[in-house]
């Protein structure tokens, strides 16, 4: 089962920022949070991922909260290509012990709006 | 990024038939690949892991003897559904962990196949 909570979905106004949340109450020490995105009929798309700092690459800004227990992921400028389902999930780390699969939840269906 | 390439993309087939999946790593060598499936307006559930020279682990619920899974070198895996039934219609996905990417490395997605079955 999926160990996060996601809204079902959000709207956001063109070139807004989108700030999608999510709770993961049940985070272990060692488990990663991570995002990706659904664009529709196509494969996810990797959008980024941390431990515990923030973090920010070229697509997104990752926030999490000092207890981990949630996180937001930042769209900072929104565009109409940017509607997707966005789904987080949390993995541990690929081990010897572990594949690192991902187990997806509902995730959020962000709709862009003009 | 790491390309991940499924083929066919989409297949239709009559009641009774196999079809085959295939998921391709482009540049860069796979040891674990994972299978998921997905209906419309639903999530990806993952059906199994596929790994190199051994033999798929399959999720809970998930019939290995309807979806066969052979993952024969470092850059392919393929699915087989045999017998298909119009219940299997559903889009499926692979994707693969690059051996260089161990650790918390990202995990990359095919584009998926959607398989309808009449």
């Amino acid at each position: 089962d999926a160990k996060t909570t996601q809204p079902p979905s959000m709207d956001c106004a063109e070139g807004r920022a989108a700030n999608l949340p999510c709770n993961h109450s049940t985070i272990s020490g060692n488990e990663y949070v991570y995002w990706y995105r659904q664009i529709h009929s196509q494969g996810p798309q990797y959008i980024i991922h941390g431990l515990k700092n923030n973090e920010t690459n070229e697509m997104a800004s990752l926030i999490i909260t000092e207890d981990r227990k949630s996180s937001t992921l930042i769209l900072p400028h929104a565009t109409l290509r940017d509607t997707a389902v966005y789904y987080c999930i949390v993995r541990v780390a690929t081990g010897s012990s572990n594949t690192g699969k991902l187990i997806f939840g509902q995730g959020t269906t962000l709709q862009v709006k003009p | 990024g790491a390309v991940v390439s499924q083929h066919p993309s989409w297949v239709i087939c009559k009641s009774g038939t196999s079809v085959k999946i295939e998921c391709r790593s482009l540049d860069f060598q796979a040891t674990t690949m994972f299978w998921y499936r997905q209906f419309p307006k639903q999530s990806l559930m993952l059906m199994a892991t596929s790994n190199e020279g051994s033999k798929a682990t399959y999720e809970q619920g998930v019939e290995k003897d309807k979806f066969l899974i052979n993952h024969a070198s470092l850059t392919l895996s393929t699915l087989t559904v045999t017998s298909a039934h119009p219940e299997d219609s559903s889009f499926y996905i692979c994707s693969a962990r690059s051996d260089r990417g161990q650790g918390t490395g990202e995990l990359f997605f095919g584009e998926g196949s959607r398989l309808t079955v009449l």
